[in-house]
């Protein structure tokens, strides 16, 4: 049963195009989300993250919304650059402990 | 700074043998967390030590055990394996200000992949 859920393994999208990345969650406790970045062969790294409070949050190219209502969040990266090609986690976190999603690969095409 | 070590890259064992995983944190950060990733299951949390106590655990099997000593290194065992258990083990380290990850940015090691034939 899968709490955090991102539906689309993979994504490709021309450079200097909007890359729109989303996650769905099941549990209306969950308060806080993160999304990290993964290069092959490294560990993620964190990325940006948004309280439940909060509906949007940005960072330089990176901008997370939240959509409470339908449990769901998007992470936006305008515009996208071939550097940007990584795995990308969703995570949600009910206080004291995280749920990462599946991740979804995306390639930047130059 | 040096960032998380984990130690060793790679490693390959037999079913029904057990392994033992190193992770060294940054200099500095009190909290270290273990992540199990596996194709399309993301990052399953596995546990978390703080000040050489267990803070939180996932739902693992009792096969999966870690510590922590004093000096914010830890170690995440593994007994008598099955061949499920292959993945990439992910260690994570964060200052442990406040309650915890959720709140104080984790920064992840390379992992040790590991293969159980």
């Amino acid at each position: 049963d899968q709490q955090v859920k991102q539906n689309s393994p993979s994504l490709s999208v021309q450079e200097g195009r909007i890359s729109i990345l989303n996650c769905d969650y099941t549990n209306s406790m969950f308060d806080y989300f993160l999304w990290y970045k993964k290069y092959p062969a490294e560990g993620p790294t964190f990325l940006i993250s948004i309280s439940s409070i909060k509906d949007k949050n940005e960072d330089g190219r990176f901008t997370v919304f939240l959509n409470k209502s339908a449990k769901h969040l998007s992470l936006h990266i305008v515009p996208s650059q071939p550097g940007d090609s990584a795995v990308y986690f969703c995570a949600a976190s009910n206080y004291d402990k995280v749920i990462f999603g599946p991740g979804t690969s995306l390639s930047v095409i130059p | 700074k040096a960032g998380v070590t984990q130690t060793p890259r790679y490693l390959i064992k037999t079913r029904g043998q057990q392994v033992t995983l190193s992770c060294s944190p940054i200099s500095g950060h009190r909290s270290v967390s273990w992540y199990q990733q596996t194709p399309g299951q993301g990052l399953q949390f596995l546990f978390e030590y703080f000040s050489e106590t267990q803070r939180n655990k996932g739902n693992f099997p009792g096969r999966f055990s870690g510590r922590q000593f004093s000096n914010s290194r830890s170690e995440m065992n593994v007994s008598t394996l099955e061949l499920g258990d292959s993945a990439l083990y992910l260690c994570a380290s964060s200052l442990g200000i406040g309650a915890g990850p959720p709140r104080d940015t984790q920064y992840f090691g390379p992992g040790t992949r590991l293969t159980v034939l």
